[in-house]
């Protein structure tokens, strides 16, 4: 099924740990995104690339990396995971950086930090 | 900046009545407007959006979106509410020199049987 692919769905860390979210797309599209959601705060942007090669902050970058690897493929990285950073990340794509279609989302990594 | 709000946390409608979510947005220049909706453990799905022309936008699920410029607002209709309509909505916007979307902090919809 094409869409948005993302791993893992859960994981608990240490506060200190490192790791890494992998998001993937099969349609093409051009521009990725992650955003975080928290309980009263809907979804905050943290990296976007507009395009293969590009990388943009957001709204709430500190603490985390991004790679867009190639066009199908953009991961976000937590180098030392603090227990702020406990939420729910979803990845997400578009057609182009206007995002005219909509987004299509991934189905979430669910990540907590104790 | 761009900004959404969205005022109300949750909202409480019984089957088969009207349902209303309200949105309220601040951009500078042209607003870009979508709605959202998740399902319990699952990603957002794009219901509608506007972009230019109408005023009233007719989007999946028989959900609609109505566009008052003056007013800031784009909020979200559907005429009959069905309780598989339960589920959290967002608001999303975006202005013509941004690249990404921002949201709302959502509204959870309760549709009682």
């Amino acid at each position: 099924n094409a869409g948005v692919t993302q791993t893992p769905k859960f994981q608990v860390l240490k506060t200190g740990q490192s790791m890494t979210l992998q998001c993937a797309q099969d349609m093409n599209h051009n521009s990725m995104y992650w955003y975080r959601q928290d309980p009263g705060m809907g979804l905050r942007l943290i990296y976007y690339s507009a395009s293969e090669g590009t990388t943009d902050k957001g709204e709430v970058p500190n603490g985390y990396n991004v790679s867009r690897l190639n066009k199908r493929e953009f991961s976000l990285r937590l180098e030392s995971a603090a227990p702020s950073q406990t939420s729910v990340y979803f990845c997400a794509s578009s057609e182009n950086p206007a995002g005219n279609y909509g987004y299509t989302f991934g189905s979430g990594t669910r990540l907590t930090v104790v | 900046a761009q900004s959404v709000a969205q005022p109300e946390d949750q909202v409480n409608v019984a089957e088969g009545n009207p349902l209303t979510v309200k949105c309220t947005y601040s951009v500078s220049g042209n607003p870009y407007l979508f709605w959202y909706v998740q399902y319990p453990n699952r990603g957002l799905q794009f219901l509608l959006k506007y972009i230019t022309g109408d005023n009233l936008v007719k989007g999946s699920y028989g959900f609609e979106a109505e566009f008052n410029k003056s007013q800031t607002s784009f909020h979200l209709k559907k005429p009959s509410a069905l309780v598989s309509d339960s589920a959290l909505y967002f608001c999303a916007v975006r202005d013509t020199g941004r690249r990404a979307l921002t949201f709302g902090s959502g509204t959870r919809l309760q549709v009682q049987p």
